[in-house]
């Protein structure tokens, strides 16, 4: 069956990067667009960005331009996502999800999420 | 890119019916085919329940629905049942430039 399991939470200080990793499991990674989406405590969803499936190309939301990374690893199945410079609002949770196939514009699978606090 | 509206709160009781609106666009909701609704339970991933509008994915039970009119797109619960409470997200693709944004959410309460 299909899973994204992701690393555990983290605490960082301003200023700092943060790598977090998605490890899928039950499809083809290289088949597929994968995104992240965070959401701070108490907040909505947000989009940060996406890699695509043949990871020739990534796009971010523009928010995150020049500080968010994604990247992948095909021989272990992995999905990763850097986020640079962080400040006390990018105390959120993050999560990594699936687009469904063929581009479909939605996300039909979710990692279970990775918080990380922002703190000095 | 401002995220789509949402109420913040929608209640009923069992077996009532409910409805969440999503006001979005021209640009995204009203401009494309591709939005999705997401059931959130506390301290969980998102669970897709809808998607292209009016799709339900496999083991999604049938009382869920989706529609669309215009720029505002609709998530009915009918026959609310308690473990129906939940925090529900719509999301809107928004094309090459924007791509993608979320609503802000609304809080389902089951009286």
């Amino acid at each position: 069956q299909v899973q994204l399991v992701q690393s555990g939470a983290e605490l960082k200080k301003p200023g700092a990067s943060v790598q977090f990793s998605c490890k899928t499991s039950g499809y083809t990674l290289t088949h597929y667009y994968m995104h992240w989406v965070r959401q701070a405590p108490g907040q909505g969803l947000e989009w940060m960005g996406l890699i695509s499936p043949g990871g020739d190309f990534t796009i971010y939301a523009q928010k995150f331009q020049g500080r968010v990374t994604i990247s992948r690893d095909t021989f272990t199945s992995t999905l990763f996502m850097e986020l640079s410079s962080l400040r006390s609002e990018d105390t959120a949770l993050y999560f990594c999800a699936r687009e469904g196939a063929s581009a479909s514009k939605y996300f039909d699978y979710w990692g279970q999420g990775a918080l990380v606090t922002v703190s000095s | 890119q401002s995220a789509l509206t949402q109420p913040r709160s929608v209640s009923g009781s069992p077996g009532q019916s409910v409805t969440i609106s999503c006001t979005g666009t021209s640009s995204d909701v009203g401009g494309y085919n591709y939005v999705s609704w997401y059931q959130q339970l506390p301290g969980k991933a998102p669970k897709l329940i809808i998607y292209d509008v009016n799709k339900r994915p496999s083991g999604v039970p049938d009382r869920f629905s989706g529609s669309k009119s215009g720029n505002t797109a609709s998530l009915t619960i009918s026959g609310l049942q308690a473990e129906d409470e939940a925090d529900y997200y719509c999301c809107s693709y928004a094309g090459t430039y924007i791509h993608y944004v979320f609503g802000t959410g609304a809080k389902v309460t089951v009286l």
